[in-house]
């Protein structure tokens, strides 16, 4: 069965911190991970990630992904208020469909 | 384009009422997908559609049922509801693209089982 785990569950920091989320997943004939900030209504998309050790960047955004060892981490530099939002990780599997599992989000916020 | 709308955006039933929810996307992808969120439980796959006429259960299936008469239209319906069925719940869309597919999710239809 497949499995993600994001962690932390929560987390409160107060602007200009620098915060990681971690997201690890076992999941059958993988083919990518997508991470998603889901804010009052529906997830957006940030970042699909497809080969291991290559950052992908977004201003202050940036993540890796390690395929050996199954896990991926979300930075966010210089928090701001408006970074305050569930995130979401979600393993993409290849073959029809393309499906996603998402993990149950790590809750950020950030205080002023 | 509008994306992914949904309709309607909240709704409360009585135990035991039906509901459909309406779910449409221009974009002319052609997998289409519903999902229910929980606190604490990320969103869950309870349909999918890979393409108009056909769909396929997910994770969470019992107690809907789904249809895709039209490419752009995925119906998601509640023949019985139950308190269990309360939930936000979101469809999305996406298309084949080598590889390189991402979901597009609708707003979401707030649903509150009584």
């Amino acid at each position: 069965e497949d499995k993600v785990v994001q962690s932390p569950l929560s987390l409160v920091v107060h602007e200009g911190d620098t915060v990681t989320l971690n997201c690890s997943y076992e999941v059958t004939n993988f083919r990518s991970l997508l991470w998603y900030k889901q804010e009052k209504k529906a997830p957006t998309f940030l970042f699909m990630l497809t080969s291991s050790g290559i950052e992908k960047k977004s201003g202050r955004l940036s993540s890796i992904l390690d395929k050996k060892e199954l896990f991926s981490i979300l930075n966010i530099t210089a928090t701001q208020t408006g970074d305050s939002a569930i995130y979401l990780c979600a393993p993409n599997r290849s073959g029809a469909g393309n499906m996603l599992t998402f993990g149950g989000g790590t809750r950020l916020m950030v205080k002023p | 384009n509008a994306g992914v709308t949904q309709t309607p955006k909240f709704r409360v039933l009585k135990t035991g009422q039906s509901m459909t929810l309406l779910c449409a996307q221009d974009m002319n992808h052609e997998y289409m997908y519903w999902y229910r969120q929980d606190p604490g439980m990320g969103l869950r796959l309870i349909h999918y559609s890979v393409g108009e006429g056909t769909t396929a259960k997910g994770e969470v299936p019992d107690g809907y049922n789904v249809s895709r008469l039209k490419k752009q239209n995925f119906l998601l319906g509640l023949e019985s509801a139950a308190p269990s069925q309360t939930s936000v719940y979101f469809c999305a869309s996406s298309t084949p693209s080598g590889g390189r597919e991402t979901q597009y999710f609708g707003p979401g239809t707030r649903l509150l089982v009584l």
